[in-house]
Parts: C-alpha cells; sequence; structure tokens
C-alpha cells in the first residue's frame, strides 16, 4: 500500500509570503498520477495540480508543483488571503487505487 | 458547465442500508469514469470506489469492499452507490467525483452529502 505523507501537518503563514508543503510517498508514484486539491471549510475539494506539476484550468500561476519518484512540492509564491486552506496530495494507480496525504493546513499567522 | 449532485444521505442504524446518487451534467457522463469519495468529520480524504465509463469495471476500497455497490445509469447521467451493513466508521461526507481516466485526477466534485451512522 502507498501512503502518502505531508508534511509540515499545520503552517502559519502571513499573506505575501511563500508557502512549500510537502508529501512523500512510501514507494515511488508515476509523476503523471500525482495530483493536489484544495479544500476550504464546508467546501469540496478543488482540484489545483495534476501530473505533479500541470496546474488545472482556472488556477493561478502562484500554485506550482514539482517533484518526482517518492517526493513532491506545492508552492504557492505569494499568498493571497483566499489560499488559506487545507491541502491534500493524491496519487493514483498503487495499492489501493487512490491514496489522499492526511494534509497539510495552511493557516494565517 | 459541470454539476454533480448527490442525494440520498441521512441517518441509519448501524447494520441498515442507504442507496446515494449522483446526477451529472454539463459533460459527456457516458465518457467519464466516476468515483466516490468520502470524508469522516474533521478527517482526511477517503476514496471509496470507481467504475468505468461502460460500468465494465469496478474497484472498491478494502474498507468498503463486499458491503458497498457502485453502479451507474449513462441513459440518466446518474451514478449510485448502495451502502449495505453500515457502520459507525462509515459516517461521513459522501463525494461524487469525476475522473480522468488515462491518469486518474479528480477534476470535478460535488457539493457532498452527509450519511450518519447511529442508533
Amino acid at each position: 500500500e502507498i501512503v502518502l505523507t505531508q508534511s509540515p501537518g499545520t503552517l502559519s503563514l502571513s499573506p505575501g509570503e511563500r508557502a512549500t508543503l510537502s508529501c512523500r510517498a512510501s514507494q515511488s508514484v508515476t509523476s503523471s498520477y500525482l495530483a493536489w486539491y484544495q479544500q476550504k471549510p464546508g467546501q469540496a475539494p478543488r482540484l489545483l495540480i495534476y501530473g505533479a506539476s500541470s496546474r488545472a484550468t482556472g488556477i493561478p500561476d502562484r500554485f506550482s508543483g514539482s517533484g518526482s519518484g517518492t517526493d513532491f512540492t506545492l508552492t504557492i509564491s505569494r499568498l493571497e488571503p483566499e489560499d488559506f486552506a487545507v491541502y491534500y496530495c493524491q496519487q493514483y494507480g498503487g495499492s489501493p487505487q487512490y491514496t489522499f496525504g492526511q494534509g497539510t493546513k495552511l493557516e494565517i499567522k | 458547465q459541470v454539476q454533480l449532485v448527490e442525494s440520498g444521505g441521512g441517518l441509519v442504524k448501524p447494520g441498515g442500508s442507504l442507496r446515494l446518487s449522483c446526477a451529472a451534467s454539463g459533460f459527456t457522463f457516458s465518457d467519464y469514469y466516476m468515483t466516490w469519495i468520502r470524508q469522516a468529520p474533521g478527517k482526511g480524504l477517503e476514496w471509496i470506489s470507481y467504475i468505468s465509463s461502460s460500468s465494465s469495471y469496478t474497484n472498491y476500497a478494502d474498507s468498503v469492499r463486499g458491503r458497498f455497490s457502485v453502479s451507474r445509469d449513462n441513459a440518466k447521467n446518474s451514478l449510485y452507490l448502495q451502502m449495505n451493513s453500515l457502520r459507525a466508521e462509515d459516517a461521513a461526507v459522501y463525494y461524487c467525483a469525476r475522473r480522468i481516466t488515462a491518469t486518474g485526477q479528480i477534476d470535478y466534485w460535488g457539493q457532498g452529502t452527509l450519511v450518519t451512522v447511529s442508533s
């Protein structure tokens, strides 16, 4: 079973700062099958990044993804007030078919 | 625009059954794999099941295999999740979501329906 571990659990930053979120897999993940989602309270998740580094439709370019193998990163270059949320990484194709990380909460400092 | 609207959630006793529905619109439903994902209160996301575009393939998480069954009706643009032998740990918001077939990312989610399992 592929386990995704996200760090840190909570990240406290101020608007305008840079955020770096990590997702580490217990086994190698095909980059094509690594995605990132944003979830705000009371809302469904929203797809941000797929294929490890491709932005989904309508996602601002301050969001970027990188990484390969077992280490992946979501970077938000300059935080906007609406970016404070919980972020999940997700892999597809391993066992089980889908796994999600436990999430990183990005909170306002 | 793409819309996914779940229904059928509610309060059920342990051991009971519930059938969730998801009405899809704004895209060619029969072209896409669909999936169910749940989120227990205050917890993270857990994939439950997916079904292929023609219903030929289904897959389930170990936690629900043998108890839950996914199906779809392409003529009605609808996705279903039959949940039997419900347990307290099945209580969650259940999301219907569209899956990109080749690479598996989930590009559209419904708003979710809440399932509560309690006596």
